[in-house]
Formats: C-alpha cells, sequence, structure tokens
C-alpha cells in the first residue's frame, strides 16, 4: 500500500466554523506535511511532523492546527478562516531514511465563504 | 536546502524525448536533486532522484553535471499524459528533524498531437 489518503475531498465551509482535515498512511512512514497550495502556484509547505512531533511550523496562523495522534494519521484543524484561505491542501509522508521519496494525497479542495 | 531555477514553460511533441533543465548552482555535497510533477488538481508525483551519478528508472532518466551545479530530467517519449508541472527540488541527505521539501516555481511542461 503507497497510498496517502486524504478525507474529504472537498469542503466548504463558513468562516464561524470548526472543521478538520484529515490524512491517513499505512506504509510505517514516520515523517508527514501539510502543504497548502493556490492557483498556479507551487505548494506551500505548512507544517513537518517526525516521529508524531511538531517539529516544522512555517510560521502559520493559528486558525490552523495541526495534529498527530499516531504515526499513520495526520489532522488540521481550522477554525475561523478567512476567504483567503481557500485553496487545495496536501498531505505527504515519507520514511525518514536517507534518499527517499514523499507520496502525496490527492488533496483536500477547501473553500471559505 | 539549495534553491533551483527552472524555465517557467515548455512544449514537446508526442513521441519525442522531452528534456527538463534545473539550475541548482549553490547544491552541496550531500544534497540530492528529487524531481517531481503534478498533473492538474492532483497531488504531486515522484518520478527520481539522484545525488551524483545518472539515474534511470521507469518513468525517466536524471542526467547530472559532473560539477552538481545542474540536472535534466528526460521523459524519452512523451505522451499527452506527461502534460504536467515538473518541479526539481535540492534535499539534504542527512536528516534533522524531519527536513523541508520545497518546491519552486517548476516546469509547465506541454506535451502537443
Amino acid at each position: 500500500d503507497t497510498e496517502v489518503t486524504q478525507t474529504p475531498k472537498h469542503l466548504v465551509m463558513g468562516m464561524t466554523n470548526k472543521k478538520s482535515l484529515k490524512c491517513e498512511q499505512h506504509m510505517g512512514h514516520r515523517a508527514m506535511y501539510w502543504y497548502k497550495q493556490k492557483a498556479k502556484k507551487p505548494p506551500e509547505l505548512m507544517f513537518v511532523y517526525s516521529y508524531e512531533k511538531l517539529s516544522i511550523n512555517e510560521s502559520v496562523p493559528s486558525r490552523f492546527s495541526p495534529e498527530c495522534p499516531n504515526s499513520s494519521l495526520l489532522n488540521l484543524h481550522l477554525h475561523a478562516l478567512q476567504p483567503e484561505d481557500s485553496a487545495l491542501y496536501l498531505c505527504a509522508s515519507r520514511n525518514r531514511k536517507e534518499g527517499t521519496e514523499a507520496f502525496f494525497g490527492q488533496g483536500t479542495r477547501l473553500t471559505v465563504v | 536546502d539549495a534553491k533551483t531555477t527552472q524555465p517557467p514553460s515548455m512544449d514537446c511533441a508526442e513521441g519525442r524525448a522531452a528534456n527538463l533543465p534545473c539550475n541548482h548552482s549553490t547544491i552541496s555535497g550531500n544534497e540530492y536533486v528529487y524531481w517531481y510533477r503534478q498533473i492538474h488538481s492532483q497531488g504531486p508525483q515522484y518520478i527520481i532522484h539522484g545525488l551524483k551519478n545518472n539515474e534511470t528508472n521507469e518513468m525517466a532518466s536524471l542526467i547530472i553535471t559532473e560539477d552538481r551545479k545542474s540536472s535534466t530530467l528526460i521523459l524519452p517519449h512523451a505522451t499527452l499524459r506527461d502534460t504536467a508541472v515538473y518541479y526539481c527540488i535540492v534535499r539534504a541527505k542527512v536528516e534533522t528533524s524531519g527536513s523541508r521539501l520545497t518546491f519552486g516555481e517548476g516546469t509547465q511542461l506541454t506535451v502537443n498531437p
């Protein structure tokens, strides 16, 4: 199984809502990533988890709250988002061994209204 | 991680080889070159990576110059399904606490019939 599964595929939420994005992998990867991608731009790194601990936060606003409850699961909790937060949110995972590739999910298309 | 420079767009005729260049003149000895591609609105897909030697797999070949300051991704017989944004990424060989995987602007490859 070389899949990273993201749910939901699409999400529409209001600015006062609380929602969560979910990412799951069963490859035994101990590094997991959240990216945000706006239209026609490259993916932008948000967070990196290594061995279930947050190792990199790229100065992301606190309305985005990541969580890694176990080695297979990564969540992104969303609260009080703005319309400009509408984007494709991508999750990735990789083995922490030297010279290994990352596997990406298909993303969650988020629209904030 | 070293910065990379790629042309913003390239065209290729179907069935011909597509050669995508990447400049990474500040690469250090402990950094790998990775290539990913992203087909419209999907998650990025790993293609190939290398350190010093040229590499080939079922998808592509990677040619790295002797001084390692640039590389070329070769798709030997491009098809319409190879139309995508191609990203060249340089990443450290030695893991620190969860290493960044940082995307540049990439090259939009369009394969024409």
